[in-house]
């Protein structure tokens, strides 16, 4: 069963503009991570957020999560060509991670 | 370091016939993971482990066996291959329990026909 549902499926915007990716799930949890996946590779970890924090920043990355809600956002900002992929939520409780399907991210030069 | 890496790259199998998939990484993590993914479906847990000899059933195992004979090794087995089993197959491993951050490998690409 997928815990995490993100949110748009897909979004396309234009190189220097700002991503907003937001991901939903339905039980407590111990942390929420952001993962990307480049066209015919593997997943790459982006970024941990535990639940006792609120915000995260990586770089040009921003990841909010608010347990209240159930909810998390990664923002990538001043975004680039090289961004254009697909990215990951997933969900760590009961010593396992658990991925939702995914959002298709490009990015247009 | 390598990380994780998996072998082979891309298979082609018909109905029935057998293969072993083959994951090794060489950051002395404990666990480690198998994964499929399929469109639209996202990634689904296959089997897992947490640690050398041990193995565990994850989400969707039927159809499958694993083994952890050596820390750094993980082989998936198909016994009699479906052509359900078509699919992009990761393994991932993770130092801490499975709930922390996972490197994964750039996958296996498996037609079965």
């Amino acid at each position: 069963s997928q815990q995490g549902e993100e949110d748009p499926q897909a979004l396309s915007i234009q190189e220097g503009e700002n991503a907003t990716m937001n991901c939903s799930y339905k039980t407590s949890i111990n942390n929420l991570q952001w993962y990307r996946q480049n066209s015919g590779r593997g997943l790459v970890h982006l970024i941990l957020i535990r639940s006792n924090e609120r915000e995260k920043h990586s770089g040009r990355l921003r990841v909010t999560l608010d347990t209240s809600k159930k909810s998390s956002s990664l923002l990538i900002t001043a975004s680039r060509a090289a961004d254009t992929a697909s990215y990951f939520c997933s969900t760590g409780a009961n010593s396992k991670l658990t991925f939702g399907k995914g959002i298709t991210l490009s990015v247009r030069p | 370091n390598a990380g994780v890496t998996q072998t082979p790259k891309f298979r082609v199998l018909k109905t029935g016939q057998s293969m072993t998939l083959l994951c090794a990484q060489d950051m002395n993590h404990e666990y480690m993971y198998w994964y499929r993914q399929d469109p639209g479906m996202g990634l689904r847990l296959i089997h897992y482990s947490v640690g050398e000899g041990t193995t565990a059933k994850g989400e969707v195992p039927d159809g499958y066996n694993v083994s952890r004979l050596k820390k750094q090794n993980f082989l998936l087995g198909l016994e009699s291959a479906a052509p359900s089993q078509t699919s992009v197959y990761f393994c991932a491993s993770s130092y801490g329990p499975g709930e922390e951050t996972q490197y994964f490998g750039p996958g296996t690409r498996l037609l079965v026909l």
